[in-house]
């Protein structure tokens, strides 16, 4: 069974950082690109990243490029996302997702989530 | 980037009617497209996957069609357990991006 259980979340000034990790279990890590995905609080989703199961390959959406970085370390099934600059707007649930392929693929598989909250 | 257009936004229902969620892009993404139901406090739930594909599990009163730049999401007979937010992505190419989400509430 594949499991995905995110952490790192919390509450964070703007202008910080916080680092959110996801670790994944019952299926072959470096196989499958995996991504986040995150959901303002009442609002709909948002796509944020996704790293290919190498790791050598990233994609950002435009409103966290330059301010996010997605990582994975396959030795510990876990992919991480650093969150620089956040701001007001970054406010949201964080999910983990494990893409269907190594490069792209849909989302059969999601964490339960992450909450990060920015705020004075 | 792709843009997907949900509709309705709400939809409002009763059990055992038949209701479809339309999604549309801006531009063609074959079939690359799934769709998902999101309950409260929950992490979304894979339904549908290249456009039509039911997802192991998922009733078969849910179905989707489409291709191109339109799809529908089409309950057969609504359920209690069915009412909830549905969303369309599409994964022809990053960024991926999701349709703003249809509120299917109890009449």
């Amino acid at each position: 069974e594949v499991q995905l259980l995110e952490s790192g979340g919390g509450l964070v000034q703007p202008g910080g950082s916080l680092r959110l990790y996801c670790a994944g279990s019952g299926f072959t890590f470096n196989s499958y690109a995996m991504s986040w995905v995150r959901q303002t609080p009442g609002k709909g989703l948002e796509w944020v990243s996704v790293i290919s199961g190498s790791g050598g390959t990233t994609y950002y959406a435009d409103s966290v490029k330059g301010r996010f970085t997605i990582s994975r370390d396959n030795s510990k099934n876990t992919v991480y996302l650093q969150m620089n600059s956040l701001r007001a707007e970054d406010t949201a649930v964080y999910y983990c997702a494990k893409n269907t392929e190594y490069t792209s693929g849909f989302y059969m598989d999601w964490g339960q989530g992450t909450l990060v909250t920015v705020s004075s | 980037d792709i843009q997907m257009t949900q509709s309705p936004s709400t939809l409002s229902a009763s059990v055992g009617d038949r209701v479809t969620i339309t999604c549309r892009a801006n531009q063609s993404i074959s079939s690359w497209l799934a769709w998902f139901q999101q309950k409260p406090g929950e992490a979304p739930k894979l339904l549908i996957y290249k456009a039509s594909s039911l997802e192991s599990g998922v009733p078969s009163r849910f179905s989707g069609s489409g291709s191109g730049t339109e799809f529908t999401l089409t309950i057969s007979s609504l359920q209690p357990d069915d009412f909830a937010t549905y969303y369309c992505q599409q994964y022809n190419s990053y960024p991926y991006t999701f349709g703003q989400g249809t509120k299917l509430e109890i009449k």
